[in-house]
């Protein structure tokens, strides 16, 4: 079964600064999707920035970037000149290709502080 | 807009008092799932639905039951609550299944608490 992990519980960053959320996951498939999502205090999920595998050019969304290291199973997420608005719980996520992507499976989510 | 539409958005009640919990989505999407989230264990899936009257089980289905009449209606069901039930419930659908350019849309959740 597929798993995701996230080892940083809580993190902190000063406003404007540049912070790194870690995420590894364990997969025996090729291609499948990886994902992070936001959840600020309004509890709603925003998706963030999305990967294929099979591409191996790091995604960019804006702030949001990812280090995709395929054979390293890890896909971080950097966020760059931290504004407050980005105060939230991140979480990675993972979903096979095989099968018809059935379900994301998620990480246990990173609370990430952004101290003014 | 674009939407899942979840209601209610808070729910208190008591051990084995039927509820059911609404989903509604208005983007013609085939999949939509449901997900629990809990601290420290992230989200889990309990349901999910590939098309009208198509329904399977995620990782934690014990004590719930959906049902996919419609395609833009899956709603979760609990027929006999109990506290371990209480959390943050979130509805999703999106065009296909998981996949890149199919990725889920969430409702806003509904915070479940049972005493």
């Amino acid at each position: 079964a597929q798993t995701v992990t996230q080892s940083q519980p809580e993190m902190s960053v000063q406003e404007a600064e540049t912070v790194t959320l870690s995420c590894t996951y364990d997969t025996s498939e090729s291609n499948y999707y990886l994902f992070w999502y936001k959840q600020p205090p309004s509890r709603q999920m925003i998706l963030v920035i999305r990967q294929e595998a099979y591409k191996q050019q790091n995604a960019t969304e804006n702030r949001f970037s990812v280090n995709f290291q395929k054979a390293a199973k890890s896909f971080s997420l950097k966020i760059s000149d931290s504004q407050l608005g980005d105060t939230a719980m991140y979480f990675c996520a993972f979903s096979g290709s095989q099968g018809g992507s059935e379900k994301l499976v998620f990480g246990k989510g990173t609370k990430l502080t952004v101290n003014p | 807009e674009a939407q899942v539409t979840q209601n209610p958005r808070y729910l208190i009640t008591v051990t084995g008092k039927k509820l059911t919990v609404t989903c509604s989505q208005n983007m013609n999407h085939e999949y939509m799932s449901w997900y629990r989230q809990d601290p420290g264990l992230g989200l889990r899936q309990i349901y999910y639905s590939m098309n009208v009257e198509v329904t399977d089980k995620g990782d934690v289905p014990e004590g719930y039951k959906v049902s996919r009449k419609e395609k833009r209606n899956f709603p979760l069901i609990l027929e006999s609550p109990s506290p371990n039930q209480t959390s943050l419930y979130f509805c999703a659908s999106s065009l296909e299944g998981v996949r890149y350019n199919s990725p889920l849309h969430f409702g806003n959740g509904t915070r479940l608490t049972v005493t």
